[in-house]
């Protein structure tokens, strides 16, 4: 099957810092990602939607400029938390999809971030 | 109300027994149903997609009522490598729409 690859898988940083998180399809081209967050015990919550070369669509209350999202090629996405906080500690994971969101999305492992 | 609400769970059942997942979900245009498994820090994964003629898979049956917006997931003959939580998924407006996870935990 489809797979998708997510760097790094865990990350620490300090309380206003910026992480950038990628997201790779491997061995399929992906014209649509999706970037989720989901805090423990939660269900996964979609923040945006990204295709190839386009800007990303965020989800009602998500911030454009707090989570900043590059979707340069068709199997890489990065998902960028800038000015880091607590509160911001999350599992964040991304999924591809092929062609349009009719089809199956291949999540990536997630990255768990922690941020101190 | 949300969109899709599980049982909150969870659920002690011992090796063997039969378990069910109920599910609802409050769109009715909703187009595509399925139930995933996401074991602990870890992704989701497709467990099966549910059709409206009902499915199975191995232990696994899958059935959706439309009319009442409901969706089942039993699993039979449980083994320890079930424990897990199981998400209810349904697509709604083309996007992807999560339930909260029912927690299994399966006892020898």
């Amino acid at each position: 099957g489809a797979v998708v690859s997510q760097h790094p898988s865990w990350v620490i940083c300090k309380s206003g810092t910026s992480v950038k998180i990628e997201c790779r399809s491997l061995d399929f081209q992906a014209t649509t990602m999706f970037w989720y967050r989901q805090f423990p015990k939660q269900s996964l919550m979609l923040m945006a939607t990204s295709n190839e070369g386009s800007k990303a669509t965020y989800e009602q209350g998500v911030e454009k400029d707090k989570f900043l999202i590059n979707h340069a090629s068709l199997t890489l996405s990065t998902l960028t938390v800038t000015s880091a906080h607590p509160e911001d500690s999350s599992f964040y994971i991304c999924s591809a999809s092929v062609r349009s969101s009719y089809n199956e999305q291949f999540f990536g492992p997630g990255t768990r971030l922690t941020v101190l | 109300r949300k969109e899709v609400e599980q049982d909150p769970g969870p659920f002690n059942v011992p090796e063997g027994a039969t378990v069910a997942f109920n599910c609802t979900y409050s769109n009715s245009a909703s187009q595509s149903f399925f139930w995933y498994r996401q074991d602990c820090r870890k992704e989701p994964k497709l467990l099966m997609s549910v059709y409206s003629s009902g499915n199975e898979d191995g232990r696994f049956t899958a059935q959706l009522n439309r009319a009442s917006q409901y969706i089942s997931l039993l699993i039979r003959d449980s083994k320890l490598s079930d424990s897990a939580t199981y998400l209810c998924v349904v697509r709604s407006n083309y996007q992807l729409i999560w339930g909260a996870g029912t927690k299994l935990i399966i006892k020898p």
